[in-house]
């Protein structure tokens, strides 16, 4: 079966660094991108940003260009998210999803994230 | 701009059925969405894709209780014979430049 298995807790002062691992199994990584997703204490779904385990190919989300890089390793199915300079408002648990592809669906294109990870809480505080 | 618009909350009793709306901004309205639910204290889990027809393709494992229908700008997940487990927060997705995410209904099962 599919599975996303995420690096332990973090905890971080403003201005670090955190990179946090989401290691895949159950089905060929190449095949599909992997989503970045977090959500603050008390909050919604905020996506970050997606990786193509195919080639590379990364889109991340404005509010984040230039803070955030996220990278794969094919030969150990592990995808990674960094994020640089944290403030304490980057405090949230960050969840991995396995993304397939977007298709064109009706006119427009079409993905959601079909099995997620158990999240890693990053925490920021001086 | 595309966005997805839920109510902030719905509650039902335990055994009934209930219906939670997902509105696609003005100019969307044939998009495809996905629902995801988040238990308390867990992570999202991928309930099913709906398109704009109201045709939908549930996740591996998801209840029979679980369906999904469509009109116009409006999606909808339908949870029938509610089991206390289904109190949960339950988010609409869909895909623009990225993913784009409903602000989430939570759900309470009375």
């Amino acid at each position: 079966q599919v599975q996303l298995v995420q690096s332990g807790a973090e905890v971080k002062k403003p201005g670090a660094s955190v990179k946090v691992s989401c290691k895949a199994s159950g089905y060929t990584f190449t095949s599909y991108g992997i989503s970045w997703v977090r959500q603050a204490p008390g909050q919604g779904l905020e996506w970050m940003g997606w990786i193509s385990a195919y080639n590379g190919n990364t889109n991340y989300a404005q509010k984040l260009q230039g803070r955030v890089t996220m990278t794969t390793d094919t030969s150990t199915s592990t995808a990674y998210m960094e994020l640089r300079s944290l403030r304490s408002d980057d405090t949230a648990v960050y969840y991995c999803a396995r993304l397939p592809h977007p298709i064109a669906v009706a006119g427009s294109r079409f993905a959601a994230p079909d099995n997620w990870g158990q999240g890693t809480l990053v925490t920021v505080s001086s | 701009q595309l966005v997805l618009t839920q109510s902030p909350s719905a509650s039902a009793s335990l055994g009934a059925s209930v219906k939670l709306t997902c509105t696609l901004s003005s100019g969307h309205s044939s998009y495809a969405i996905a629902w995801h639910q988040q238990q308390p204290e867990k992570g999202p889990r991928y309930l099913m894709k709906l398109n704009s027809d109201g045709s939908h393709s549930k996740g591996d494992g998801i209840p029979d209780r679980f369906s999904g229908s469509s009109s116009g700008a409006e999606r909808y997940l339908t949870i029938s014979s509610l089991q206390s487990e289904d109190e949960a927060d339950y988010y609409c997705q869909t895909w623009g430049t990225g993913i784009v995410f409903g602000g989430g209904t939570k759900l309470t099962v009375l």
